[in-house]
C-alpha cells in the first residue's frame, strides 16, 4: 500500500481567501486524484492530477477555481481559491497502487470557511 | 448515469452480531469494487478490492462479494466489534472512467458494547 501525508491537516479560513492543499506519497505514482466531501455527504471527484500536463477537471469543477500542480510523481496540491462557506469540506487526495488498480486515500483536510 | 447506492444509510447492532452491508450499482460492466471505511473526520481506510473477475474477497472478519449481472456487493462482518463503529463506503470503477471512482453515500454502523 502507498503512505500519503496531506498538509494542513485541518484549517479555519476566512471568506475571500485562498488555501493550498499539499499531498505527498511515499512512492512513485503514476495516477492522483482530488476528492472533496461536503458535509454529510459522500465523496466526489474534483480532478485527475497529472503529472507534465494540466489536470483533468470533472463536471462542476473548473480549473480557477480549483486550481491543481503535479510537479513530478510523488507530490500534488490543490488550491482552493476565493472560498466560501459552502466551499468548507473534507479534501481527499488518492493514488492508485501499482497492484490491482486499488485506491488510497491520504487523511484529508478539514477545510472551515468562515 | 453511473450511480452506486448503498443501504441501509445507518445501521445499529449489539456487538457480536454479524451484519451485511449493501451496495447496488447501475452498469454491470464495472472494473472493480471496493469497500473502504471512514471514522468520524477522518480519511478512508481501504478494505477490500474486488476485481470483476473475482466473486468475494476475505480480510479477518471481513467478507465482501460481487454480483454483476445484478449489480450488486454486499460487505459481511462477522462477530462485530465496537471498534467497527465506522462509515463503510462502496466505491465503483466504472469503464471509461480512467480509474476514477464512484462512490455510495455509505452505511453509518454503530455497535453497541
Amino acid at each position: 500500500s502507498a503512505v500519503i501525508s496531506q498538509k494542513p491537516s485541518r484549517d479555519i479560513c476566512q471568506r475571500g481567501t485562498s488555501l493550498t492543499i499539499q499531498c505527498q506519497v511515499d512512492s512513485q505514482v503514476t495516477m492522483m486524484f482530488w476528492y472533496r466531501q461536503q458535509p454529510g455527504q459522500s465523496l466526489t471527484l474534483i480532478a485527475t492530477a497529472n503529472q507534465g500536463s494540466e489536470a483533468t477537471y470533472e463536471s462542476g469543477f473548473v480549473i480557477d477555481k480549483f486550481p491543481i500542480s503535479r510537479p513530478n510523481l510523488t507530490f500534488s496540491t490543490l488550491t482552493v481559491s476565493n472560498m466560501s462557506p459552502e466551499d468548507s469540506s473534507i479534501y481527499l487526495c488518492s493514488v492508485v497502487g501499482r497492484r490491482n488498480n486499488e485506491q488510497f486515500f491520504g487523511p484529508g483536510t478539514r477545510l472551515t470557511v468562515l | 448515469k453511473q450511480e452506486v447506492t448503498q443501504i441501509p444509510a445507518a445501521l445499529s447492532v449489539p456487538e457480536g452480531e454479524n451484519l451485511v452491508l449493501n451496495c447496488s450499482f447501475t452498469d454491470s460492466a464495472i472494473y472493480n469494487l471496493q469497500w473502504f471505511r471512514q471514522d468520524p473526520g477522518k480519511g478512508l481506510t481501504s478494505l477490500l478490492l474486488i476485481q470483476s473477475s473475482q466473486r468475494e474477497q476475505t480480510s479477518g472478519r471481513l467478507n465482501a462479494s460481487l454480483d454483476k449481472s445484478s449489480g450488486r456487493s454486499t460487505l459481511y462482518i462477522a462477530a462485530s466489534q465496537p471498534g467497527d463503529s465506522a462509515t463503510y463506503l462502496c466505491a465503483v470503477e466504472f469503464p471509461g472512467g480512467s480509474e476514477k471512482l464512484v462512490f455510495g453515500k455509505g452505511t453509518k454502523l454503530t455497535v453497541n458494547p
